[in-house]
């Protein structure tokens, strides 16, 4: 089955400074790649998602990169700002068959003032 | 309604008891999911429906947990026999379904298991 590996499991950034976070799959069938936001005590809320079919996809201050030949994806936060700390997931799905939703462990960014 | 509402939002039980979590997804969403948060730690997948097809059972940890849905809409999760380990926020979420897209997750129920 899927495995996702996500890294960092914690990240202290400047405000205004970019941060990355990195994601690894195991499954060559997984073609759906969202990130899910979930700030302290509430639900996680899908931020962003690529699929297998683009390189990169961008939205405001944040983007996605996917690799596909090397299985990993990443997410980048430019400019970031305090209300940017939270607890980030990564997921990797198929796009057909069984949708499940395999989750990184979480990385927890922290945006200093 | 307008989310996915889950309850109890918080439950606290004695080691062996059995407890059920229920889970009512957004109204036309025909998939559901289960997943589990423990302390400070990431989503674990533990079953998956979608319409009337079986279940994806995958993810369950062991034979106490269980889940059904009724009538393609309300789930509810079973744990039997809880044990501290079982001590976890339990996080519902469904989707459209058919294909991939955004997870609508409920607010969770915590579980704490003396």
């Amino acid at each position: 089955g899927e495995n996702v590996e996500q890294h960092p499991s914690t990240l202290s950034v400047q405000e205004g400074d970019s941060a990355v976070i990195k994601c690894t799959y195991s499954d060559s069938a997984s073609n759906y790649f969202p990130w899910y936001k979930q700030e302290l005590g509430k639900r996680p809320q899908l931020i962003i998602d690529i699929r297998s079919n683009v390189g990169e996809k961008k939205d405001q201050r944040i983007a996605v990169t996917l690799n596909k030949t090397a299985k990993h994806f990443s997410l980048h936060i430019t400019e970031t700002q305090p209300e940017d700390s939270a607890v980030y997931f990564c997921a990797a799905s198929p796009t057909s068959g069984t949708y499940k939703y395999i989750f990184g462990t979480g990385t927890r960014l922290k945006v200093l003032a | 309604g307008a989310g996915v509402s889950q309850s109890p939002s918080n439950k606290v039980t004695e080691k062996g008891k059995d407890v059920e979590l229920r889970c009512d997804p957004i109204s036309g969403h025909t998939a559901l999911y289960w997943y589990r948060q423990s302390l400070g730690q990431g989503l674990e997948f533990l079953i998956y429906f979608q319409g009337n097809s079986a279940p994806d059972k995958s993810g369950l940890p062991s034979d106490r947990f269980s889940a059904e849905r009724t009538g393609g809409s309300v789930s509810t999760l079973t744990i039997q026999r809880t044990q501290q380990e079982d001590s976890a926020v339990y996080l519902c979420a469904s989707s459209r379904g058919q294909s991939t897209g955004e997870l609508f997750f409920g607010e969770g129920s915590r579980l704490t298991v003396l």
